[in-house]
Formats: C-alpha cells, structure tokens, sequence
C-alpha cells in the first residue's frame, strides 16, 4: 500500500513567520500535486510538480519535488492570515496511473494576525 | 465555465438507509473520480469512471457503487450505511488520462 506521510499534522504561527510543511513516502510517484481546502470547500490545486528535483514557486509559496521523487516540501515565506488553511499532498503512484490521487492526511495551518 | 457541481450539499441518514449521490463534471471533462475525506483526514479514492465503466478501485467495499451517464455525470451509491460512512464525499474530473483532476466542494453526509 502506498502512503503520503505529511508533517507536521497542525501549525499555527504567528502572520509573518516562515514554515515547511513536508510530505514523504517509501513509494516512487509519478507526479505530486499540491492542494489547498477551506472549511466546507473541495480542495483547490496550488500546483503540480513532475519532475525530481524540480522547484516552482507560486508568489510566497516554494514546492520542491525530491530527486528520487518520493517526497516533496511546501514553503510558506513570511505566512498571511489569508494563508490559513488545509494544506493536501496528493501522489500518482507509478506510471500508467491517470486517476487515484494518493492523499497525505493534511496539514492544518492557522496564522494568527 | 461551470465547474464541478455536487449534490445534495448535506444529506443525513441513519444506519442501513441507502444513500446516492450526484456529480456533475466541469465541462469539457469525461472523467470522474469519487473520494472519501474523514473529518481531519486526507481524502481516499474510491472509484474512477470513464466511458461509464468503473475503471479503478480503491479499497473499499462492494456496498460503494457507482454510475456513468452518457453526459458523464456519475452517481455514488452506499448501500446499509454505517457509522463510520459519515464523511465528506469529494468528487473530481478531468479529461482522460490527463491531471489535474477538478473538485466539487463535496456532499456532507452524517448517519445517525
């Protein structure tokens, strides 16, 4: 069976801080995608990252895919309280795979102003 | 351009009741895939359509059904609910063999 292990589980910080937020596995994933889940939402994408090694940012926010892709990191740069928020991983295990998203169990972000 | 619509919003039924359902994918999308997410939890695959064939399944058991219709909307149908089947139900499209899929803001469903 293949697992997302995300960490830390919750975090709440203080508006202007810096986190990492990490997501890890034994497994080798085609893709990983990142989402973001308000209270009563579906989860939204942040973004996609494919190859290992590779490193994107989205304003404030920094991805990193690992080298072997088996694990990836998100970046938050100087947190907003608009930042707050359920933060996903999701993986498509091996190749082949179009369809079963692969969730880690979340990181639930509170930034205090 | 509508996205994917889900309904109902909320539904509460008690345990043993029968429950479906329904998903509409954003336009353009042939492909749909259902999820559970437990309160706190990540979502969990449960199944995928295409062409109104399941196509893949995660583990869950046979009491999870689905539907594909021509216009690929697809249903979900839980058969003698349990407890434990209380979550938000997650529906997602997309066009076949691409990503990222699209989500719906969910069904909640509470069992008495």
């Amino acid at each position: 069976t293949q697992l997302l292990e995300q960490s830390p589980q919750f975090l709440s910080i203080q508006e202007g801080e810096n986190l990492t937020v990490y997501c890890n596995s034994s497994s080798v994933f085609s893709s990983l995608q990142w989402y973001r889940q308000e209270p009563g939402e579906g989860p939204v994408l942040l973004v996609t990252v494919v190859t290992g090694g590779e490193v994107k940012k989205l304003k404030r926010l920094t991805f990193q895919f690992g080298d072997a892709r088996k694990d990836s990191s998100l970046h938050i740069t100087a947190a907003q309280p608009g930042d707050t928020g359920l933060y996903l991983c999701a993986g498509l295990p091996g190749s082949g795979n179009t369809g079963k998203l692969i969730f880690g169990q979340g990181t639930t972000l509170q930034v205090k102003p | 351009d509508a996205g994917v619509t889900q309904s109902p919003t909320h539904l509460i039924k008690t345990r043993g009741q029968q429950v479906t359902l329904r998903c509409s994918p954003k336009s353009g999308h042939d492909t749909v895939s259902w999820y559970q997410q437990a309160l706190g939890q990540g979502p969990q695959f449960i199944f995928q359509y295409y062409e109104e064939e399941e196509r893949q399944r995660g583990n869950f058991p046979d009491r999870f059904s689905g539907h594909q219709y021509p216009n690929y909307s697809s249903e979900l149908n839980v058969n003698a609910l349990l407890l434990g089947d209380s979550a938000l139900y997650l529906c997602a499209s997309s066009l076949v063999g691409e990503q990222p899929q699209h989500f719906g803001d969910g069904t909640r469903l509470s069992i008495l």
